[in-house]
């Protein structure tokens, strides 16, 4: 079974230019998850999805990040414009939903983005 | 607000060696606490979650425990071998805050031949 897939793996841009991240998560799981993991630390949660609904958005910087999950499935992450701060590792990752709580998250190996 | 600190930040131990990675929260109203393995460049793996019922989960040579009371995990691996350096998370998820996942900044783990 293929496991979470993220595109690009690497991205370098100059600040003020927009991004985007892609989202493909493992086939039937509900809840998908895009994390911010800057150097030497854990990451943290910027939206959650159940289905196409986003239920957890509050660590979300609305003002320049965007996303989106059509058909519940693939998922967008975007930012416009691009600060040097948001240079860091996207992760995605998805669960399978259902009971609340007891899910093991599956996470993909991350877009790496530098922004100069 | 829920809060994860991991000891010790680096570990190096010689092949062979048992080790205990150690994980902490401030928040003790949680579901369930996970470990994570991420190797360099890459995601993150699911080692063992624990739900907060539950005392303890193995699997191979790692053992998790988890004392919710006291706000403590550890992470024990047994027979440690090269293929084991990585760095280990800790992430708790709890009652405010649903399946979100709080962790812990890591212990970086190098395991020498």
């Amino acid at each position: 079974e293929a496991g979470v897939v993220q595109s690009p793996r690497y991205k370098i841009i100059e600040k003020k230019q927009p991004v985007a991240f892609w989202c493909n998560p493992i086939s039937g799981h509900n809840t998908l998850y895009w994390y911010r993991q800057n150097l030497g630390q854990g990451p943290e949660l910027l939206i959650r999805y159940e289905n196409e609904e986003a239920v957890d958005d509050s660590q979300l910087p609305k003002d320049r990040f965007s996303a989106e999950r059509l058909k519940g499935v693939d998922s967008t992450l975007k930012i416009q414009p691009a600060e040097l701060g948001d240079s860091a590792v996207y992760l995605c990752a998805s669960s399978p939903g259902g009971v609340a709580y007891t899910d093991t998250q599956y996470f993909g190996p991350g877009t790496r983005l530098t922004v100069l | 607000k829920q809060e994860v600190t991991q000891i010790p930040a680096a570990l190096s131990v010689p092949e062979g060696e048992n080790l205990v990675l150690n994980c902490s929260f401030t928040d003790s109203a949680i579901y369930n606490l996970q470990w994570f393995r991420q190797d360099p460049g890459k995601g993150l793996t699911s080692l063992l979650l624990i739900q907060s019922s539950q005392r303890e989960q193995t699997s191979g040579r790692l053992n998790a425990s988890l004392d919710k009371s006291s706000g403590r995990s550890t992470l024990y691996i047994a027979a440690s071998q090269p293929g084991d350096s990585a760095t280990y998370l800790c992430a708790v998820s709890g009652e405010t805050s649903g399946s979100r996942l709080t962790f812990g900044e890591g212990t970086q783990l190098t395991v020498n031949p």
